[in-house]
């Protein structure tokens, strides 16, 4: 079965920092990749989605990602995050149906 | 708006008992699904529904029981015979992705917390 790994279980970072977040896919042709966002207690809202085309997709909220096939990765990236981006992060692929993550943590300091 | 609406937002339930969670949306998508969201394990699939009298089993259906009677409401039962119930519940609707599901992008309600006490 297709899945997504995301090694970082929590990341914390200053307001006003970048901040990426990394996704590693295992899929044979090219996937369908995703970003949602989870804030405490709340369901979850598409960041950013990448099915094909250019390699550097941009989202809501200013953030991007980029799809690297060489290293099956497709890493979030903001260049200057905000105490609001506080969340819970998933990246996820479709392989008929839609496949999380396990989620990364982001805490923002003031 | 359209959206998905789940309820109720907080539940507690006495071991044994079968609980009910709603989850209605209005935003005529096909596809319907519930996840169970646990600490650190992301969202599990529990069940889904490609059409309307049709639901599929994912992958950790065991003591838990759906419906799907209407397009637009796909109930999730919470049986006694789930041995560790306590969780985030999450629905989410979806459009077909063609020969997929889904196209990937779905939309979630706000979600259902269920506490066993």
């Amino acid at each position: 079965a297709q899945s997504v790994t995301q090694p970082d279980i929590h990341i914390t970072v200053s307001e006003g920092a970048s901040l990426e977040l990394r996704c590693n896919y295992s899929y044979g042709a090219t996937p369908y990749l995703f970003w949602y966002v989870q804030s405490p207690g709340q369901g979850l809202q598409l960041l950013l989605k990448y099915f094909s085309g250019d390699t550097l997709v941009q989202g809501i909220k200013g953030f991007e990602a980029e799809f690297k096939r060489s290293q099956s990765s497709f890493n979030l990236r903001k260049p200057s995050v905000h105490w609001s981006d506080a969340a819970e992060y998933f990246c996820a692929v479709v392989d008929y149906k839609l496949s999380f993550g396990a989620g990364t943590t982001v805490t923002v300091r003031a | 708006d359209g959206g998905i609406t789940q309820s109720p937002k907080y539940l507690f339930r006495k071991e044994g008992q079968n609980v009910t969670l709603s989850c209605e949306q209005n935003l005529n998508h096909d596809a319907m699904y519930w996840y169970r969201q646990d600490p650190g394990q992301g969202l599990r699939l529990i069940y889904y529904s490609q059409i309307v009298n049709d639901f599929q089993k994912g992958d950790i259906a065991e003591g838990y029981s759906v419906s799907r009677e209407k397009k637009e409401s796909f109930p999730l039962t919470v049986t006694s015979a789930q041995k560790n119930p306590t969780a985030f519940y999450l629905c989410a609707s979806s459009a077909r992705g063609g020969k997929s599901l889904t196209t990937g992008e779905l939309f979630f309600g706000e979600g259902s917390r269920l506490t066993v006490l």
